[in-house]
């Protein structure tokens, strides 16, 4: 069973809709967890992370938490054609080494 | 301007070669990784270093070696025991063991090696 595991897509979503990115670890012992955004030829970016069970918001950016059922979801809101990329979901467990997901690719058409 | 360098963006080796990715930060971060990620594939862990002059392995540290003798600087080096070394290869860095959000990685821009 992988570690972090995640839907390897295309997930489209029509301009302005809610896109909906989810993420299933296996460590009960988890407590960090992370998205990054990875376009086409690049390096990750930093998009948001969470601690605590619930919701984070941060913009059109909305992490949500549920460490009983072990998944980490993403929504992003009025979603645009700039948001189409590669999502990467990471996890850890109170060690500075992080455990990534294999990533989900979005498009997102106008 | 703070951040993470990466060069070369493009490295080409030959049969039997060893090469070097260099990686400089001047975010004043402790803790410097380097990962490698392959088409369809998660980032996989080469080398990571908490602190100058230590570092670990990771969880494909075969064929690779590496150096922290400053703590701005993390080297890698790809040598020909590696069977098959083109991948997009990435550094990282974070703040350190004992800070709050030690956890939280940046990443370089990236050099991408390439086998002729």
């Amino acid at each position: 069973q992988k570690e972090v595991e995640q839907n390897s897509g295309p997930l489209s979503v029509p301009e302005g809709a809610i896109a909906s990115l989810n993420c299933t670890y296996s460590d009960r012992g988890s407590q960090s967890f992370f998205w990054y955004r990875q376009y086409s030829g690049k390096s990750p970016e930093l998009i948001m992370f969470i601690y605590s069970n619930g919701d984070k918001e941060d913009g059109r950016f909305t992490a949500q938490l549920n460490k009983a059922s072990q998944y980490v979801s993403l929504l992003i809101r009025d979603s645009q054609p700039s948001d189409s990329a590669t999502y990467l979901c990471a996890v850890s467990g109170n060690t500075d080494k992080l455990i990534f997901g294999t990533g989900t690719r979005l498009q997102v058409f106008p | 301007d703070g951040g993470i360098t990466q060069s070369p963006k493009y490295l080409f080796r030959k049969e039997g070669q060893n090469v070097t990715l260099s990686c400089e930060q001047n975010l004043n971060h402790d803790a410097m990784y380097w990962y490698r990620q392959d088409p369809g594939q998660g980032l996989r862990l080469i080398y990571y270093s908490q602190i100058v002059n230590d570092f670990q392995k990771g969880d494909i540290a075969e064929g690779y070696s590496v150096s922290r003798e400053k703590k701005e600087s993390f080297p890698l080096t790809v040598t020909s025991a590696q069977k098959n070394p083109t991948a997009f290869y990435l550094c990282a860095s974070s703040i350190g063991q004992d800070r709050t959000g030690f956890e939280t990685q940046y990443f370089g821009p990236g050099t991408r090696l390439l086998v002729l």
